[in-house]
């Protein structure tokens, strides 16, 4: 079992739904990163995480310690929003180190 | 844009070949990153560097020898290569370590 469970692998959606990708993990962690890679490779940050909520723009992203889960939700989706969105945790030991999980494929229909 | 740079963008080589990745960040940040992505795999940390000094070395084989030279600048060596080391090359670069992590849009790599 991986340290860093994302799910679903892939979700499929029409132009202006609400998305939620999940994230759980197992290890004590530093931080939460949720990560986003377009076609190509490139990945951007999104954000990075220790306690509650953040938001930017239409994306929000919540972790619960106590559960040890994550989730990123997108509010009026978009096409330009597919992409692989990718959790990652640092480990409280060796904190420089990121563990990832598999990444979760998003496609937004128009 | 993110302030990290990468060359090559394709990489083809044989087994035999010796080659160079070089990444470059213009952020004025103190660690630098390597990270693997091989197809259907999540990312693998390879190395990571603070202030030019490796503190990390995640169990990569020989045959993958990093150099930074200077807090900019973070190069990975390749010699005799094998065929599953065809890949995603990603560096990325942070204020400090624990800091959020920039990314370069990486190399692809395929050996044949």
């Amino acid at each position: 079992k991986n340290e860093v469970e994302q799910s679903p692998q892939n979700l499929t959606a029409q132009e202006g739904e609400f998305i939620t990708i999940n994230c759980s993990y197992s290890v004590g962690i530093s931080a939460l990163h949720w990560l986003q890679q377009h076609p190509g490779g490139g990945i951007v940050s999104l954000f990075m995480l220790s306690s509650g909520k953040k938001k930017h723009g239409r994306l929000i992203a919540t972790i619960n310690i106590q559960e040890k889960h994550s989730s990123l939700h997108i509010t009026a989706s978009h096409p330009r929003d597919s992409a692989v969105y990718i959790c990652a945790v640092g480990l409280i030991q060796g904190a420089q180190k990121l563990v990832f999980g598999q990444g979760t494929r998003l496609t937004i229909n128009p | 844009e993110t302030g990290v740079t990468q060359t090559p963008r394709h990489l083809v080589m044989g087994m035999t070949n010796k080659k160079s990745l070089k990444c470059e960040q213009h952020l004025g940040h103190n660690a630098m990153y390597w990270y693997k992505q091989s197809a259907k795999k999540p990312l693998e940390l390879m190395f990571v560097y603070s202030l030019e000094e490796r503190v990390e070395n995640n169990s990569v084989p020989s045959r993958f020898s990093p150099e930074c030279p200077n807090s900019s600048h973070l190069f990975l060596h390749l010699h005799t290569l094998q065929p599953e080391d065809s890949a995603l090359y990603l560096c990325a670069s942070s204020q400090d370590l624990r800091d959020e992590q920039f990314f370069g849009p990486g190399t692809r790599l395929t050996v044949l």
